[in-house]
């Protein structure tokens, strides 16, 4: 899987936008952009992904850069709960196995 | 996580030991695996399975071995543990289409003293 690039900490203020980026300069074609979070003391849940298009879910938005060199992981409202590892992880459609390699996260904190 | 449980979640061993960690899936995915997560290295792949029977190794397999002889279940043995397994060990299953999220169990806390 090709390398991503994010911030090691981030901090939100509670109830307000939290935009997560990620850097993927060297993505290829049929690479997606997956993203999941690992509260604490749990293991990692998905919440996201896409290819090229912007995406929605309950959980968060997903904004991809037009030459997808770069995405935002974006939380809406944050909420304490919302304090995590957020890993940015880009996976081939057609890797053997389906593996998930993760790198190191973006710690994000929220202030009450 | 509904779906998946692994067992046990706590576990203090001596160096030397033999260990087998459980997974288990009530979700009849193909594809399962097994991570260790360790301060400073985040979470890397020991193993995975595609099937029945049929298992690969991963980034840090060394010292490690695995069995699946049920769709359900995949095991994960250190023949003689030693200090540096001392990790949290998460399983993880996949339905194996491309795109599919993974689930992720909570987690097996293992300590080699």
């Amino acid at each position: 899987d090709a390398k991503t690039t994010q911030p090691n900490s981030m901090e939100s203020n509670e109830e307000e936008p939290v935009h997560l980026p990620c850097n993927h300069s060297t993505i290829s074609g049929t690479d997606y952009i997956h993203w999941y979070r690992q509260l604490p003391s749990q293991g990692p849940e998905y919440v996201i992904h896409g290819l090229t298009s912007n995406v929605n879910n309950r959980m968060a938005s997903l904004a991809i850069a037009e030459d997808r060199k770069s995405s935002t992981l974006i939380l809406h409202r944050a909420t304490l709960r919302d304090a995590a590892v957020y890993y940015c992880i880009l996976r081939e459609f057609n890797n053997a196995g389906n593996m998930l390699t993760f790198g190191g996260g973006t710690r994000l904190m929220v202030k009450p | 996580d509904a779906g998946i449980t692994q067992s046990p979640r706590h576990k203090v061993t001596e160096t030397g030991t033999p260990v087998t960690l459980r997974c288990h899936q009530t979700e009849n995915h193909r594809y399962m695996y097994w991570y260790r997560q360790d301060p400073g290295h985040g979470l890397r792949l020991i193993h995975y399975s595609y099937g029945v029977k049929d298992t690969d190794k991963g980034e840090v397999s060394d010292g490690y071995s695995v069995s699946r002889s049920k769709t359900e279940d995949f095991l994960l043995t250190l023949e003689s543990a030693t200090s540096s397994q001392t990790s949290v060990y998460f399983c993880a299953i996949s339905e194996g289409r491309a795109l599919g999220g993974y689930t992720f169990g909570s987690g097996t806390r293992l300590t080699v003293v």
